[in-house]
């Protein structure tokens, strides 16, 4: 079955350090993969979304994923982070039937 | 100011009483979904529909319910049957060949 992990439930960074999160999916040779984020008690905003081209994807907030088809990949990083990043981050593929899966999530903390 | 409105933002449920939370878009996006999130579960799919008064089961649509007789509304009622309701709901819209979800800001139903 599709299937879209990501190994970290929880990470813990100083501010202004770098970051990356990791996550791997499980179907397609050409996949559709989002990243998005989720402040508490909100919604989920779209950070970047990579679809076929360029495999490093730049989003919003400073944001950049790296699509590597020999791994499986779509790890998300940021080269300085900021007390406001800390949040929850999910990784989906879609499977082109119009739906998405959804790793289980990363919980990014940041100590100032 | 167009995007995916919710509401209500809170809602209590008594045992045996269903219940509706509503899910409006003015994105004239033709798909709309419903998920379920649970504490260290991720984004769980209730029910989806791709075109008005068509609608599909996702993972987790026993005890929920819904309609599609718009294109800017699917509202989702939860039943008397769903005895584990508590939990925080997620409406999402996608219109575009990118198939890329835009989410609502969610509705927390809690069981008194």
């Amino acid at each position: 079955a599709q299937s879209v992990t990501q190994p970290d439930i929880h990470i813990t960074v100083s501010e202004g350090a770098s970051l990356e999160l990791r996550c791997n999916y499980s179907y397609g040779a050409t996949p559709y993969l989002f990243w998005y984020v989720q402040s508490p008690g909100q919604g989920l905003q779209l950070l970047l979304k990579y679809f076929s081209g360029d495999t490093l994807v730049q989003g919003i907030k400073g944001f950049e994923a790296e699509f590597k088809r020999s791994q499986s990949s779509f790890n998300l990083r940021k080269p300085s982070v900021h007390w406001s990043d800390a949040a929850e981050y999910f990784c989906a593929e879609g499977n082109q039937g119009g739906k998405l899966i959804f790793g289980q999530g990363t919980e990014l903390s940041v100590k100032p | 100011d167009g995007g995916i409105t919710q509401s209500p933002k809170y809602l209590f449920r008594k045992e045996g009483q269903n219940v509706t939370l509503s899910c409006e878009q003015n994105l004239n996006h033709d798909a709309m979904y419903w998920y379920r999130q649970d504490p260290g579960q991720g984004l769980r799919l209730i029910y989806y529909s791709q075109i008005v008064n068509d609608f599909q089961k996702g993972d987790i649509a026993e005890g929920y319910s819904v309609s599609r007789e718009k294109k800017e509304s699917f509202p989702l009622t939860v039943t008397s049957a769903q005895k584990n309701p508590t939990a925080f709901y997620l409406c999402a819209s996608s219109g575009d060949s990118s198939e890329t979800q835009y989410f609502g800001p969610g509705t927390r139903l809690l069981v008194l």
